[in-house]
């Protein structure tokens, strides 16, 4: 069984500051991670995914996350955030190879100018 | 990378009809897709795993009658609310997992809003 807790329900910055979105998981099996942002009425758009390898790892719109096994974690960052990273963040974990993930309870994210 | 595309958007219904709700996938097969339903200022929740030529799995809690799945082909996946009422209103997303399955990852459609009136 898997599971994902997300700490913190809101994030607020502002523009050019650090973003850290904190996800702590819990899985049976090495798992499968994954940071998944959505906009507002939307689908879900994947920022970047953690499988095998590398521990550290680069997505999209300069996001990162860093995969740590010993804290259960797997926060995602930026160095500095911009209006449109404004948006719903979620974290995810698979414990197989199906595709079938389970959803932390998300993260707003909001940006000051 | 793979496109799932989901139908309608957005949709409004009266209380007491069915709705359905199509996920296709658009450049690959999918033998298994994936439905969430995800509630206001909620994450989402996994209502039902399709798989293609035989019943869909549904997760506890989730009524099979009420959310009628059809998997009737490589490339699409149906979900039927039947009988919808208010309390049914929500933003339904359906997702199709990477081609072999290796990397866990899935293509999510772009939702559908339901409203029920």
């Amino acid at each position: 069984a898997q599971s994902v807790t997300q700490l913190g329900s809101h994030v607020s910055v502002s523009e050019g500051a650090l973003v850290l979105l904190r996800c702590n998981y819990s899985s049976s099996v090495p798992p499968y991670l994954f940071w998944y942002v959505q906009y507002p009425n939307q689908g879900l758009q994947l920022l970047l995914k953690y499988t095998t390898g590398a521990t550290l790892v680069k997505g999209i719109n300069g996001f990162e996350a860093e995969f740590k096994k010993s804290e259960t974690s797997f926060h995602l960052t930026k160095p500095s955030a911009h209006m449109s990273d404004a948006a719903e963040y979620f974290c995810a974990v698979s414990g197989g190879r199906y595709g079938k993930l389970t959803f932390g309870q998300g993260t707003i994210l909001t940006v000051h100018p | 990378g793979a496109v799932v595309s989901q139908h309608p958007s957005r949709v409004i219904c009266k209380s007491g009809t069915s709705v359905k709700i199509e996920c296709r996938s658009l450049d690959f097969q999918a033998t298994t897709m994936f439905w969430y339903r995800q509630f206001p200022k909620k994450s989402l929740m996994l209502m039902a795993t399709s798989n293609e030529g035989s019943k869909a799995t549904y997760e506890q809690g989730v009524e099979k009658d009420k959310f009628l799945i059809n998997h009737a082909s490589l490339t699409l996946s149906t979900l039927t609310v039947t009988s919808a009422h208010p309390e049914d209103s929500s933003f339904y997303i359906c997702s199709a997992p990477e081609g072999r399955g290796r990397s866990g990852e899935a293509f999510f459609g772009q939702g559908t809003r339901l409203t029920v009136v």
